[in-house]
């Protein structure tokens, strides 16, 4: 069974720019979760779907971040335009239950640098 | 609170015990959970313990939780090169919501 995949796995744009990294979670898993960890920090919520439906998205930074799951299968997270401090490591993982137990799985994530 | 500390490095020689410290502040934490971070790679669960219990064993790991201290620790016995990784503690709480709450990583190096 193939895990969770994400794309680019290195993204360098400059400030302004727009990015849009992709994120294919475990076939069959309704929940996917969008993480970000900035410059060595932790790693810190941004959104979690059930399927196609933002079920929390209270940790996304500013409206510069829109994330979509068009389908209920992948996910995007475009920046729009980016900032200096968008530069980090952005990690999707994707569950098949919703429950306290809760193991996620993680994607290898996305290192984007904004210059 | 939101806070969950880890000290950011930890150096041991192969074949010593480890001992990866995490302290977090919110009372309502439901489970906590152990992540290891290979270079290149996601994040891979290692174990977790659900907030009630204050010691779980799995083969090499061992995790105590200390729940009036708000104090979680992770020792991994006769530890190898391999174990070489970032290691993140992390929490759910009772909010209702599934998310994660992690540390800043701790970074063990083992010395050969």
């Amino acid at each position: 069974e193939a895990g969770v995949t994400q794309f680019p796995s290195h993204s360098v744009i400059e400030k302004g720019q727009t990015v849009t990294l992709r994120c294919d979670p475990i076939s069959g898993h309704d929940n996917l979760y969008w993480y970000r960890r900035v410059m060595g920090k932790e790693i810190k919520f941004l959104l979690h779907f059930v399927k196609e439906s933002k079920q929390d998205e209270s940790g996304m930074p500013n409206n510069r971040f829109l994330a979509e799951r068009t389908g209920g299968t992948y996910s995007t997270l475009k920046v729009q335009p980016a900032e200096l401090e968008d530069s980090g490591v952005y990690f999707c993982a994707s569950s098949q239950g919703v429950s306290l137990k809760n193991e996620q799985y993680f994607g290898p994530g996305t290192r984007l640098t904004v210059t | 609170g939101e806070d969950v500390e880890q000290s950011l490095f930890l150096s041991v020689r192969e074949g010593d015990s480890s001992v990866i410290n995490c302290t977090y502040t919110d009372s309502s934490s439901t489970y906590l959970y152990w992540y290891k971070q290979e270079p290149g790679a996601g994040l891979q669960l290692l174990t977790y313990i659900f907030s009630n219990m204050d010691m779980k064993q799995d083969q090499r790991l061992t995790v105590l939780l200390n729940k009036k201290d708000k104090h979680l620790s992770l020792r991994i016995a006769d530890t190898q090169t391999g174990d070489s990784a970032i290691y993140f503690c992390a929490e759910t709480r009772q909010t209702g919501a599934n998310n994660l709450f992690f540390g800043t990583g701790t970074r063990l190096t083992v010395i050969p």
